[in-house]
């Protein structure tokens, strides 16, 4: 049974500090891995999609990498704002299903 | 385009109420996901449609929800009797056919279950 693990639990930093989420899942029979963010009460904005042939993605500040063998993936956010406060929640696509298994995500606090 | 559209936003009834969500996807994605988010945990899926035929119920909890896909268009998700576990947040989410593309998913209903 595919199983999503995110660390850490919660994040609180300065403005402009770089940071690094991760994400980790049990079976790397995956079709693709996806980072989202959710703010309160919202629904979630899809950030990164990563195919299971791809190494990462990049979208302006962020930068997401996937490592299938060791079912590891990172979310890289350069020169973190305010705005970026959030929840981030990291999917993976089963391989053969079209369900997605999310992690519990990690809360974001960027202070300025 | 529009994105993915969810009503009610947010919904509070009675224990054994009857209560309905509707879903309206992007126009030609074939895929459609219902997920639900109950507190303190991560988000699950429900089932998935592809146009109108349930293609994977195996999240559905119970013969209390029942998902129905009118001509492959909007969708519903018909809850009854409510009971307090049931409340959470209730996400709906499309896809184009394929299974690369990545999700779009609508900003939720709130259900709240007294």
């Amino acid at each position: 049974k595919q199983e999503v693990t995110q660390i850490p639990a919660a994040l609180s930093v300065p403005e402009g500090e770089n940071l690094v989420l991760n994400c980790s899942f049990t079976d790397s029979a995956i079709y693709n891995l996806q980072w989202f963010r959710q703010d309160p009460g919202k629904g979630l904005t899809s950030l990164l999609l990563i195919q299971s042939s791809q190494r990462e993605q990049t979208s302006g500040r962020l930068n997401a990498s996937l490592d299938k063998s060791s079912g590891r993936s990172t979310l890289y956010i350069a020169a973190s704002q305010p705005g970026d406060s959030a929840t981030y929640l990291c999917a993976v696509k089963e391989g053969g299903s079209e369900k997605l298994v999310f992690g519990k995500g990690t809360k974001l606090t960027v202070n300025p | 385009e529009a994105g993915v559209t969810q009503f009610p936003s947010h919904s509070v009834i009675e224990k054994g109420q009857t209560v309905t969500l509707r879903c309206d996807p992007i126009s030609g994605h074939d895929n459609l996901y219902w997920y639900r988010r109950v507190m303190g945990k991560e988000i699950k899926f429900l089932l998935h449609f592809v146009k109108e035929s349930k293609q994977d119920e195996s999240g559905m909890p119970n013969n209390r929800f029942l998902a129905e896909r009118t001509g492959g268009t909007y969708s519903t998700l018909k809850v009854q009797p409510a009971e307090l576990e049931d409340s959470g947040v209730y996400f709906c989410a499309s896809s184009p056919p394929g299974i690369n593309y990545g999700y779009t998913f609508g900003s939720g209903t709130r259900l709240t279950v007294v």
